[in-house]
């Protein structure tokens, strides 16, 4: 079965250091879609960054950089110079070919604090 | 632009009761999907709705229902409510030609 895999339940991180939140995921599709959101504890999940398949460059978004290794299968978030407001849990996803751009599989997700 | 929206923020139904939960999508947006999240299963897809027209639908029980009206506008039901059913109820929409869904500020259901 396709999944994600995230194997870091929690982590902390020093203010104004980088960390990377590992995801793993599992599909037999050649185009894909990989994203990475921040669920802070109010609730509300926040896109932070996107990784198509046949994107060669990895993508960037300001601090959030994704560290895509096709042929490991693997997808990791690389948050730089960490904040107090980078505390959150953090979730990859993935859509497959097979399924409607509108459905997302998730990940356990990362719970994420930034310590000042 | 306003984000997604979602009405009620908090609910607290009793069992066997139905609840209806709302979400305005993103002006423009035609593609509105809903999700359940939960600490024991965490998110979980439940059914995606574009065009007025159910597209995809989660491994979740019949009890669990969903509309999109001409605005995009979408509406889910959730009938004969169960313990299990107390959840964040999370709806995204997303724009026709990208993928990217951007979620709302959920719904606390609490069935007691």
């Amino acid at each position: 079965a396709q999944k994600i895999t995230q194997t870091q339940p929690g982590m902390f991180v020093q203010e104004k250091e980088a960390v990377t939140l590992d995801c793993t995921y599992d599909t037999s599709d050649q185009s894909y879609g990989l994203f990475w959101y921040k669920q802070p504890s109010s609730g509300e999940m926040i896109f932070l960054i996107y990784q198509g398949s046949y994107d060669e460059q990895n993508a960037t978004e300001g601090r959030y950089s994704l560290n895509f290794q096709k042929a490991r299968k693997s997808a990791n978030l690389v948050i730089s110079a960490s904040q107090l407001g980078d505390s959150a849990m953090y979730f990859c996803a993935m859509r497959q070919t097979t399924d409607s751009w509108g459905k997302l599989q998730f990940g356990a997700g990362t719970q994420v604090v930034v310590t000042p | 632009k306003a984000g997604v929206t979602q009405t009620p923020r908090y609910l607290i139904k009793t069992r066997g009761q139905q609840v209806t939960l709302s979400c305005s999508p993103i002006s423009g947006h035609r593609s509105v999907s809903w999700y359940q999240q939960t600490p024991g299963q965490g998110l979980q897809f439940l059914f995606e709705y574009f065009s007025e027209t159910q597209r995809n639908k989660g491994n979740f029980p019949g009890r669990f229902s969903g509309r999109q009206f001409s605005n995009s506008r979408s509406e889910m039901n959730v009938s004969t409510l169960e313990l299990g059913d107390s959840a964040l109820y999370l709806c995204a929409s997303r724009p026709t030609s990208l993928e990217t869904q951007y979620f709302g500020p959920g719904t606390r259901l609490l069935v007691l």
